[in-house]
C-alpha cells in the first residue's frame, strides 16, 4: 500500500524551531518528487515547497523562503522540513505529498498530517 | 504569488451539474497545462480528481471533468450526489517554477 506519514509537529514558541519528517512507504521514493502543503486552521490549501526526485532542487512559497528548508534522504525513503523562525502564521496541519511523477503534474498520494502551532 | 481565485461556495440538487471556476493569470493557469483539483471532506487529507487539466487519475468517477479557457480553469461534476458534498481547490503550476493554490470552494448538495 502507498502511504506516506507524518511526523514532528507539536507546540513551539514564535521564533523557534521544528523539524517535520514524512516517511513514505509503498513505491519507489526516488522516482517522485514530493511536496509540502498546509492548512491554517479553517483555512484553504497552501502550498509551502517541493523537492525533485534527487533532492537537488527545492522550490519555496514567499511566505516560507529562507525561514524553511526542504530535504529527503533516498536511502531512508524520508523527507524532511526544516522550520525555523516559525511565526505564529505558520500554525496548520502540514501535509507531505508525492508528485505523480513532479508535484506540478497533480499530488497524487498525501499523509495523514502534522499539526504545527506557534504560540506563547 | 497571489492565490487563483476560486468562488467562495457552490451549490446544487441531486442529478444536476454544476461547475467551479478557477481564475488566474498569464503567469500561472494561462500559459501553463498544469491545473489540478483537489477535493478535501471535513477533517480529511485532500484528494486529486484531475490533473494536467483535463485527466483523471484512476480510480475517480467519471463525473469530475476539467477543462481550461485561457487564464481560466474550470471542474464540472455532473450527476450530483451527495458524497460530493466537500471543499475543492484548484491548483496551478507557475512561472516562478512554484505552485499556487485557488481559495477553495466549498460544495453544499441540496
Amino acid at each position: 500500500e502507498v502511504q506516506l506519514l507524518e511526523s514532528g509537529g507539536g507546540l513551539v514558541q514564535p521564533g523557534g524551531s521544528l523539524r517535520l519528517s514524512c516517511a513514505a512507504s509503498g513505491f519507489t521514493f526516488s522516482n517522485y518528487a514530493m511536496g509540502w502543503v498546509r492548512q491554517a486552521p479553517g483555512k484553504g490549501l497552501e502550498w509551502v515547497s517541493a523537492i525533485s526526485d534527487s533532492g537537488g532542487v527545492t522550490s519555496y512559497a514567499d511566505s516560507v523562503k529562507g525561514r524553511f528548508t526542504f530535504s529527503r534522504d533516498n536511502s531512508y525513503n524520508t523527507l524532511y522540513l526544516q522550520m525555523n523562525s516559525l511565526r505564529a502564521e505558520d500554525t496548520a496541519v502540514y501535509y507531505c505529498a508525492k508528485g505523480r511523477s513532479g508535484t506540478r503534474n497533480g499530488m497524487d498520494v498525501w499523509g495523514q498530517g502534522t499539526t504545527v502551532t506557534v504560540s506563547s | 504569488q497571489s492565490a487563483l481565485t476560486q468562488p467562495a461556495s457552490v451549490s446544487g440538487s441531486p442529478g444536476q451539474s454544476i461547475t467551479i471556476s478557477c481564475i488566474g493569470t498569464n503567469s500561472d493557469v494561462g500559459p501553463y497545462n498544469y491545473v489540478s483539483w483537489y477535493q478535501q471532506h471535513p477533517g480529511k487529507a485532500p484528494k486529486l480528481m484531475i490533473y494536467e487539466v483535463t485527466n483523471r487519475p484512476s480510480g475517480v468517477s467519471n463525473r469530475f471533468s476539467g477543462s481550461k479557457s485561457g487564464n481560466t480553469a474550470s471542474l464540472t461534476i455532473s450527476g450530483l450526489q451527495a458524497e460530493d458534498e466537500a471543499d475543492y481547490y484548484c491548483n496551478s503550476y507557475t512561472s516562478s517554477n512554484t505552485l499556487v493554490f485557488g481559495g477553495g470552494t466549498k460544495l453544499t448538495v441540496l
